[in-house]
């Protein structure tokens, strides 16, 4: 398995643009996580997803963030607008909800000029 | 809430042993989690270790829970170089697959 792949990498854009950042969750894998890190605040869970489903959106910052599970094996986090601020790594992880462990991907850096 | 906390910084020299601290808060944690992360990297998982275990040894890792003091050691011997980079403390309860991580603790390895 390819794991957990995130996209984009890296992404700059300007404030007030939108950002849509993508996850693909390892095969088999029924739960999703969205994490942002920055040196401020550390690792910050945004939002979970178990069988599709949101469970706890309790971490996402303001209505300009949505989540989504278009399906089992895909989801995406936007930015609408996007702000300076915003400006983090974000990382997804995904896990089977018997297993207990989290496999993160590699990572979207976000820069908001 | 749950807390989980560790010191923010370790520097060893390389073929010593490295000894990083975690304390947390939860008292329903069933796992215990060591996560490395490599710069430009997602988090890696290293080992984890069942809250009714007191020790768990893997190659060169040793972890070690005190769960009265509610206290997680991960102990690296022989560290290398290779072995820099920020080492993430987490824990977990059987209620659902939810991870409270600390902030990290950043070891350095000189030669």
């Amino acid at each position: 398995d390819a794991g957990v792949i995130q996209s984009p990498r890296h992404e700059v854009t300007e404030m007030g643009q939108e950002v849509t950042l993508r996850c693909k969750l390892i095969s088999g894998h029924n739960s999703l996580f969205w994490y942002r890190q920055t040196m401020m605040r550390g690792l910050e869970l945004l939002i979970y997803f178990n069988n599709n489903v949101p469970i706890d959106d309790s971490g996402m910052p303001e209505d300009r963030f949505s989540a989504k599970m278009p399906n089992a094996s895909f989801s995406t986090l936007k930015i609408q607008p996007s702000e300076p601020r915003d400006s983090a790594v974000y990382f997804c992880a995904s896990s089977y909800s018997g297993a207990n462990v989290l496999t993160f991907g590699a990572g979207s850096r976000l820069t908001v000029l | 809430g749950e807390d989980v906390e560790q010191s923010l910084f370790l520097s060893v020299r390389e073929g010593d042993s490295s000894v990083i601290n975690c304390t947390y808060t939860d008292s329903s944690s069933t796992y215990l989690y060591w996560y490395k992360q490599e710069p430009g990297a997602g988090l890696q998982l290293l080992t984890y270790i069942f809250s009714n275990m007191d020790m768990k040894q893997d190659q060169r890792l040793t972890v070690l829970l005190n769960k009265k003091d509610k206290h997680l050691s991960l102990r690296i011997a022989d560290t290398q170089t290779g072995d820099s980079a920020i080492y993430f403390c987490a824990e977990g309860s059987s209620a659902g697959n939810m991870l409270t991580f600390g902030g990290g603790t950043r070891l350095m390895v000189k030669p």
